[in-house]
């Protein structure tokens, strides 16, 4: 069974650190990858898509593929109270079928 | 903006009551759709994959007589809670993806939360 493996926290930094995130897919064959964050009593939101190995860069936050390692995380840097939420790794592991992790709680502490 | 629009965001009602849900992809076509179900503090379970023009394909153990979808145009799809009780209680959220293309991310409603008395 394919899976997407994530640290379910929760995850406590002060304000202003980083936070990293990680997450590990079993599906060997997989291109996209996709970090969301889901609020409390939310729906989940799309922050980073990634699907080359490397680093990919938006803002405070920053995705991190090694497929070789099957491994993806996302870094928060000078990371905000607002910041403290769920989130969720997804892996598309063909078609249109994407696999979600449980989620890594986060708080951000002021 | 959002490209996903999930209506009603909120529902109360009585047991025994049939409840349908509207997930709409905004200005963009969506040949297939997701719904989703979460419990408190839960992770996302994918209940079913809606197909335009065609049956729903329903994960294991979902009840595809107590969850009725149907896809019947490129921008909407429709979930129906049939004669639902309190353990239908739950947050249902549905999602799309742009372009039609695989390998694009999701894209979630809001999401519904549904309350059966």
């Amino acid at each position: 069974q394919k899976e997407v493996e994530q640290n379910s926290g929760p995850l406590s930094v002060p304000e202003g650190a980083i936070a990293s995130l990680n997450c590990t897919y079993s599906d060997r064959g997989s291109q996209s990858f996709f970090w969301y964050r889901q609020y409390s009593g939310k729906s989940p939101e799309l922050i980073m898509s990634i699907y080359s190995n490397g680093d990919k860069e938006d803002g405070r936050f920053t995705a991190q593929l090694n497929k070789a390692s099957q491994y993806v995380s996302l870094l928060i840097r000078d990371s905000q109270p607002s910041d403290s939420a769920t989130y969720l790794c997804a892996v598309n592991i063909g078609g249109f079928k994407t696999i979600f992790g449980a989620g890594t709680r986060l708080f951000v502490k002021a | 903006g959002a490209v996903v629009s999930q209506h009603p965001s909120r529902v109360i009602c009585k047991s025994g009551t049939s409840v349908k849900i509207e997930c709409r992809s905004l200005d963009f076509q969506a040949t297939t759709m997701f719904w989703y179900r979460q419990f408190p503090k839960q992770s996302l379970m994918l209940m079913a994959t809606s197909n335009e023009g065609s049956k729903a394909t329903y994960e294991q153990g979902v009840e595809k007589d107590k969850f009725l979808i149907n896809h019947a145009s490129l921008t909407l799809s429709t979930l129906t809670v049939t004669s639902a009780h309190p353990e239908d209680s739950s947050f249902y959220i549905c999602s799309a993806s742009r372009g039609g293309l695989s390998n694009q991310p999701q894209h979630f409603g809001d999401g519904t939360r549904l309350s059966i008395l």
